[in-house]
């Protein structure tokens, strides 16, 4: 059975940088495409971005300019950073497998992490 | 981007009820939408995709309708368990991949 865990600091400085890693378990990391989303109550559910092991990825535009997503293959995890954060951050974050190919929607889910951005 | 906008914001629903979550595009999406059901605490899980087909274990009560820019989530009949709320996901043009604002299906 996959499952994903998300891991990292729950607590963010403003302007700092937000590191989650998220670990694939129950199969090989380099099986789908991955991506990361958040909710927050003030902007629900948003897609921040998809990650390949090859490096294939694409980003959200609104957040593309902050925004990197890497794969740890020796690891089997998956990661994204987010530079100078805000409290407009703030939010779960989620880890998640892409479906199908060629459909961006998310039949695996972490079980999320809460990130607050506070001083 | 293509904005998703859900109604009602809140359903209030008795057991047994039919009930209906309405999701409109404000773009063309064909038929690449997605509805989740996420309960407090929880992640959403996929319920259908393609607007229409239910994801293997999705109970047949559950159904979903309409292409283009109207999209319906039909439960034919409410269980105790499908109190939750619900969100429409499109897919038809990305970046980014967009979700409405979610329904709220709570107890009447």
């Amino acid at each position: 059975q996959v499952q994903l865990q998300e891991s990292g600091p729950g607590l963010v400085k403003p302007s700092e940088t937000l590191s989650l890693s998220c670990n694939v378990s129950g199969d090989s990391v380099k099986s789908y495409y991955w991506s990361w989303l958040r909710q927050s109550p003030g902007k629900g559910l948003e897609w921040i971005g998809y990650i390949y092991f090859s490096g294939d990825a694409d980003y959200n535009p609104s957040l593309k300019s902050r925004v990197s997503l890497s794969v740890d293959t020796s690891k089997n995890e998956f990661s994204l950073r987010l530079r100078s954060v805000t409290a407009a951050d703030t939010a779960v974050y989620y880890c998640a497998r892409r479906f199908i190919a060629g459909m961006l929607v998310f039949d695996l889910w972490g079980r999320g992490t809460l990130v607050t951005v506070s001083s | 981007e293509i904005v998703m906008t859900q109604s009602p914001a809140t359903l209030s629903v008795s057991l047994g009820e039919r009930v209906t979550v309405s999701c409109r595009a404000s773009q063309y999406a064909a038929h690449n939408l997605a509805w989740y059901q996420q309960k407090p605490g929880q992640a959403p899980r996929l319920l259908i995709y393609g607007a229409s087909t239910r994801v293997t274990g999705v109970p047949a009560r559950f159904s979903g309708s309409g292409s283009g820019t109207e999209f319906t989530l039909t439960i034919s009949s409410l269980q105790s368990e499908d109190f939750a709320v619900y969100y429409c996901q499109q897919y038809n043009q990305w970046p980014p991949v967009t979700f409405g604002g979610g329904t709220k299906v709570e107890i009447k």
